[in-house]
């Protein structure tokens, strides 16, 4: 079946380095979505990504969708202890499903 | 406030033994989700349901079941066919299946022991 990518599966950083987690889909997605997970937290919407080449900013994250629609980005500028936390992509298949990659675990050094 | 209930927040199970978490919304979402989160395998869907009185296996149905007689409300019955049940249990919704952002509980981890 579908599947959805996601590396690295954990990211270690001291503060104030940056931060990307990559998602790569083996078909085409209708959209993409990023939500971040707080430890002990659970899953809270980030963003949606419709368009091939899209690019959206939140403050210091960069999300990027990329021309074929297979992949996408989470770009973190200058890392936050707040930033800690797992962040998850999620792809839309074409029966309209939504495929969860398995998360990129960010820890952040003071 | 609006929201997704999860209940209860912590379970213990003996082994054999069935158990239903709760999974209540007022957000007015026609479509429910279960997923379970186990370290390093992210998020797997077990049951959605699009409108009321139907519903559709996941990925990992074997082992669970669910029912959807209101609009609000979604349970999930972990029965005792399921192997390894320990896992955290997210229960969200959203208001279609298609193309829209999916809002999460904040979850219910059971313990077999």
């Amino acid at each position: 079946g579908q599947q959805v990518m996601q590396i690295p599966q954990y990211q270690h950083v001291q503060e104030g380095e940056d931060f990307t987690t990559y998602c790569n889909s083996s078909t085409t997605l209708s959209n993409i979505q990023w939500y971040k997970q707080r430890p002990g937290g659970h899953p809270v919407f980030l963003i949606q990504l419709v368009k091939s080449g899209e690019v959206k900013k939140q403050k210091r994250l960069t999300f990027q969708f990329g021309e074929a629609k297979k992949n996408s980005s989470l770009h973190i500028t200058a890392t936050q202890t707040t930033d800690v936390g797992t962040y998850f992509c999620a792809g839309r298949g074409s029966q309209g499903n939504l495929i969860f990659g398995k998360g990129t675990k960010l820890s952040v050094k003071p | 406030d609006g929201g997704i209930t999860q209940s209860p927040k912590y379970l213990f199970r003996k082994e054999g033994q069935n158990v239903t978490l709760s999974c209540e919304q007022n957000l007015n979402h026609d479509a429910m989700y279960w997923y379970r989160q186990d370290p390093g395998q992210g998020l797997r869907l077990i049951y959605y349901s699009q409108i009321v009185n139907d519903f559709q296996k996941g990925d990992i149905a074997e082992g669970y079941s669910v029912s959807r007689e209101k609009k609000e409300s979604f349970p999930l019955t972990v029965t005792s066919a399921q192997k390894n049940p320990t896992a955290f249990y997210l229960c969200a919704s959203s208001p279609w299946d298609r193309g829209n952002t999916i809002y999460f509980g904040e979850g219910s981890w059971l313990t077999v022991v």
